[in-house]
């Protein structure tokens, strides 16, 4: 199975939105609604973000939305922080009874 | 608060077994709503899920791995083990154990995370 996905980075401005991709297959993010989204700020461990698509654990900022198009999921931080600069990993669960990763997006805040 | 550790040795030879531990303490192992599971990741590249273990021995597993990797469960002890043989330098990754959530017919996020161990695979 190949991995998920994503841009190597994306960068934006304090205040602006910014939309991470994460591609997969009609055998993964494209069948399930089982997509997940952690940030990892550097030598910590990843901290869930998202789960089953778009939706936040306790204590998460609503300022992280999710979405889905066919085989793409989509993570949006609205309102860019300082603090949002980190490395950006999805997830998803597979049919073949497995997780995918991506490869991460560093973000960047100008 | 549920915490994870993971414990085991930072530096294994080529050829040798990785055998790594992670200890849950502040809530239970064996409860019905997880699986627990195993992630590394590289020096400077993505994460890589291993295997996810429920508390009667259930797996889902990365084909990948399978051939060389064997995860098991205390519920007596509160612990989960990985073992990865025949390791090499591409093995050398920081291991993290977390809690998976977990449906009928699926396993789903990790919602909470080890800091996870560094493992350097050199002789």
């Amino acid at each position: 199975q190949s991995a998920l996905t994503q841009p190597a980075s994306v960068s934006g401005s304090p205040g602006q939105s910014i939309t991470i991709s994460c591609t997969g297959t009609s055998s993964d993010v494209g069948t399930y609604n089982l997509v997940s989204w952690y940030q990892q700020h550097p030598g910590k461990a990843p901290k869930l973000i998202l789960y089953e698509g778009n939706k936040r654990p306790s204590g998460v900022s609503n300022r992280f939305s999710g979405s889905k198009s066919d085989n793409t999921a989509s993570l949006t931080i609205s309102g860019l922080q300082a603090e949002d600069e980190a490395d950006y990993h999805c997830s998803s669960y597979a049919s073949s009874r497995t997780i995918l990763f991506g490869g991460g997006t560093k973000v960047t805040v100008l | 608060q549920l915490r994870l550790q993971e414990s085991g040795p930072g530096l294994v030879k080529p050829s040798e077994t990785l055998s790594l531990t992670c200890t849950v303490s502040g809530g239970s192992i064996s409860s019905s709503s997880y699986y627990w599971g195993w992630i590394r990741q590289s020096p400077g590249k993505g994460l890589e899920w291993i295997e996810s273990i429920y508390y009667s021995g259930s797996t889902y597993y990365n084909p990948s791995l399978e051939s060389r990797v064997t995860i098991s469960v205390d519920t007596s002890k509160n612990q989960f083990s990985l073992k990865l043989s025949s390791v090499t330098a591409a093995d050398t990754a920081v291991y993290y154990c977390a809690r998976q959530r977990r449906g009928a017919y699926y396993v789903d996020a990790f919602d909470i995370w080890g800091q996870g161990t560094m493992v350097a695979v050199s002789s």
